[in-house]
């Protein structure tokens, strides 16, 4: 009865492949993120969708497109990866206005060789 | 611009020493202010909230008050246990912005025997 779960949970690949990370909750929440966390454990938004609709886009390279097939799911998907793309991404959902918590994936740990 | 400031870490203590994480920020707006704690290899959980001056949020022992005059939210417990280790995260919120939680750069705690 995971509340938000994330595959894989570790993701080793080469410079300039391609990949894809998918993000699923079954809390039936309106709203989901994406966050990286860097090797010095910072977070920073990347992305939210609002039913299936982004409403947030940081500052992130083109390279990573998010998708949201529907409201349980926000995939992220990243092109010709880089060793800078290491991290851990963690995905994130939320139900509301009036509800101020997040709620968190195991997150994915990327390595880029 | 929003932006979280917290002490750098790691902080290591001993079991049953008290607890202090200092958290300051500055924000364009009236911000929602939170505790997310992250246990290895573990997402973000949120451990406490206050959403207005004076506002004190608390769990699991540990508290932390909502202070505009100093714009500080400082994380504090009375007697920490080994089972406490983790990484804390300050984070803030301003209304009106899609809930984006702008974190802190985390603290990393260890509690010894």
């Amino acid at each position: 009865d995971t509340a938000v779960s994330q595959t894989p949970k570790y993701l080793v690949t080469q410079m300039g492949n391609d990949k894809s990370i998918k993000c699923e909750q079954n809390l039936g929440h309106d709203t989901m993120y994406w966050y990286k966390q860097d090797s010095k454990k910072f977070l920073k938004i990347m992305f939210s969708y609002n039913n299936k609709e982004l409403i947030i886009n940081e500052t992130v390279p083109n390279r990573f497109s998010p998708k949201s097939p529907d409201k349980a799911h926000l995939n992220l998907h990243i092109n010709s990866l880089e060793l800078g793309d290491s991290a851990v991404y963690f995905c994130a959902s939320r139900q509301g206005a009036a509800s101020y918590e997040q709620y968190f994936g195991p997150g994915t740990r990327l390595t880029v060789t | 611009g929003n932006s979280v400031t917290q002490m750098e870490g790691p902080v290591t203590l001993s079991e049953e020493a008290f607890l202090t994480i200092n958290c300051t920020y500055t924000a364009t707006g009236y911000p929602s202010l939170f505790w997310y704690v992250q246990y290895p290899g573990e997402g973000l959980q949120l451990l406490l909230k206050a959403t207005k001056a004076d506002d004190k949020g608390s769990n699991k022992g540990f508290e932390a008050t909502y202070r505009k005059e100093t714009t500080s939210f400082h994380l504090e417990k009375g007697s920490v246990q080994v089972s406490d280790s983790a990484v804390y995260f300050c984070a803030l919120r301003i209304s009106g912005t899609a809930s984006k939680l702008t974190f802190g750069t985390g603290t990393r705690l260890q509690v010894t025997l």
